[in-house]
């Protein structure tokens, strides 16, 4: 069956453009996961979903960060006025329930503020 | 959040066994510890976890030690598709947060 799906894979924005982040988990999975990754370093965790709630953004960086899943399924990362330093992997991830059940991640999009 | 300590980057030959050890001195009784690897430009990619006992998938073993204060990941042999970061979590709170750190690069010879 399909994986989690992510779009676009690349993007390029200026500086203090806003950008959308789509994310398609796996069908049926609960639980959804956003990750920031930098060149070099290990994902950050951003948010996490079940369903449709937001039941933990204590990663998001800014309130420039805003993330919604508003019916449980597709979730968008959308960035406002983006920065530089917002330039990074960011990863979407997701599992059948909340709990152990392993994560499953997609491929990423590439942002890049210049 | 919950921290692990892995070495920086390992070497092994190809179809040799590797043991990659974690150190998670701070682990609590219900947390987990996972193993996910992550090849180039692709996302993280499970490979197993476990709680208190040793466990075998088809991809890899965990081994855990009696005090749950460190863990092993033993791949049986080493094949080149085994280069990858692998990152070692304990996850904690009640939806088992996966927190991530900067993992082990290993690289496998020829």
């Amino acid at each position: 069956g399909a994986g989690v799906s992510q779009s676009p894979r690349y993007k390029v924005a200026k500086r203090g453009q806003d950008v959308a982040l789509r994310c398609d988990p796996i069908s049926g999975h609960v639980s959804l996961f956003w990750y920031q990754q930098a060149l070099g370093q290990g994902p950050e965790f951003l948010t996490y979903f079940q369903n449709e709630a937001q039941l933990d953004k204590s990663g998001l960086p800014s309130d420039r960060f805003f993330a919604e899943r508003p019916e449980g399924s597709v979730s968008t990362l959308k960035i406002q006025r983006t920065q530089q330093e917002d330039s990074a992997v960011y990863l979407c991830a997701s599992s059948y329930q909340h709990g152990i059940s392993p994560l499953h991640f997609g491929n990423g999009t590439r942002l890049t503020v210049t | 959040d919950a921290k692990t300590t892995q070495p920086n980057s390992m070497e092994s030959n190809e179809e040799e066994p590797v043991h990659l050890p974690c150190n998670h001195s701070t682990i609590s009784g219900t947390d987990y510890i996972h193993w996910y690897r992550q090849l180039p430009s692709q996302g993280p990619e499970y490979v197993i976890h476990g709680l208190t006992s040793n466990v075998n998938n088809r991809m890899a073993s965990l081994a855990i030690a009696e005090d749950r204060k460190s863990s092993t990941l033993i791949l049986h042999r080493a094949t080149l598709r085994d280069a990858a970061v692998y990152y070692c979590i304990q996850s904690s709170g009640g939806y088992q947060k996966v927190t991530f750190g900067t993992g082990t690069k290993l690289q496998v010879i020829p």
